[in-house]
């Protein structure tokens, strides 16, 4: 079992869409970080957070840490959100991140 | 500001062949790694590098070699290609000032393929 688990593992939204992601892990960690990858691109650092909740634009992150869960949101979901959406977790005292495999999003015009 | 930068972005190679995959930052950071990406399955850790001058094992590191050459490069070299090591290569970066677990900067990939 992969210590960093999300869901779905695919989602198709019509444009404009409100859309949840989810992201759980099985131990203590010292960040959660949510990261986006376009078809046939590189990797980019959307949010990392430790406690509460951030937000970006469009997007909304929020953690809890109680129940080892994170949800990333989209508002007014656009075709140009298609990517696949990274979970990862980093621990204190290493300097190792463990990746969850990935939730690959379609918006539909 | 380039960020984090590998080169090459494509590589075919035949069994047996090897090859160096460069990657340079540019931001200062301490922290470097590399992974690899393969279909299904999450980034997994080849090797990092915590600070210049030292480099540790990830949890895939049989087949590759890696050197921290100053604070900016480090690259990864495939002694002897096999078709197992078919993948999209990932360098990236984190600053890790005293607390690691920083954000991630990654590069653009680098997919190779070995035949």
């Amino acid at each position: 079992k992969n210590e960093v688990e999300q869901s779905p593992q695919n989602l198709t939204a019509q444009e404009g869409e409100f859309i949840t992601i989810n992201c759980s892990y099985s131990v203590g960690i010292s960040a959660l970080h949510w990261l986006q990858q376009h078809p046939g691109g590189g990797i980019v650092s959307l949010f990392m957070l430790s406690s509460g909740k951030k937000k970006h634009g469009r997007l909304i992150a929020t953690i809890n840490i109680q129940e080892k869960h994170s949800s990333l949101h989209i508002t007014a979901s656009h075709p140009r959100d298609s990517a696949v959406y990274i979970c990862a977790v980093s621990y204190k005292g290493t300097y190792k991140y463990i990746f969850g495999t990935g939730t690959r999003l379609k918006v539909l015009a | 500001n380039a960020g984090v930068t590998q080169t090459p972005k494509f590589q075919v190679l035949k069994t047996g062949q090897s090859m160096t995959l460069q990657c340079a930052q540019d931001m200062n950071h301490n922290s470097m790694y590399w992974y690899r990406q393969d279909p299904g399955m999450g980034l997994r850790l080849i090797y990092y590098s915590a600070s210049e001058g030292t480099t540790d094992k990830g949890e895939v590191p049989n087949g590759y070699n890696v050197s921290r050459l100053n604070k900016r490069e480090f690259s990864l070299r495939l002694e002897s290609a096999a078709p197992s090591q078919t993948s999209v290569y990932f360098c990236a970066s984190t600053v890790n000032r005293g607390a690691p677990g920083g954000e991630l900067f990654f590069g653009e990939g680098s997919r190779l393929t070995v035949l």
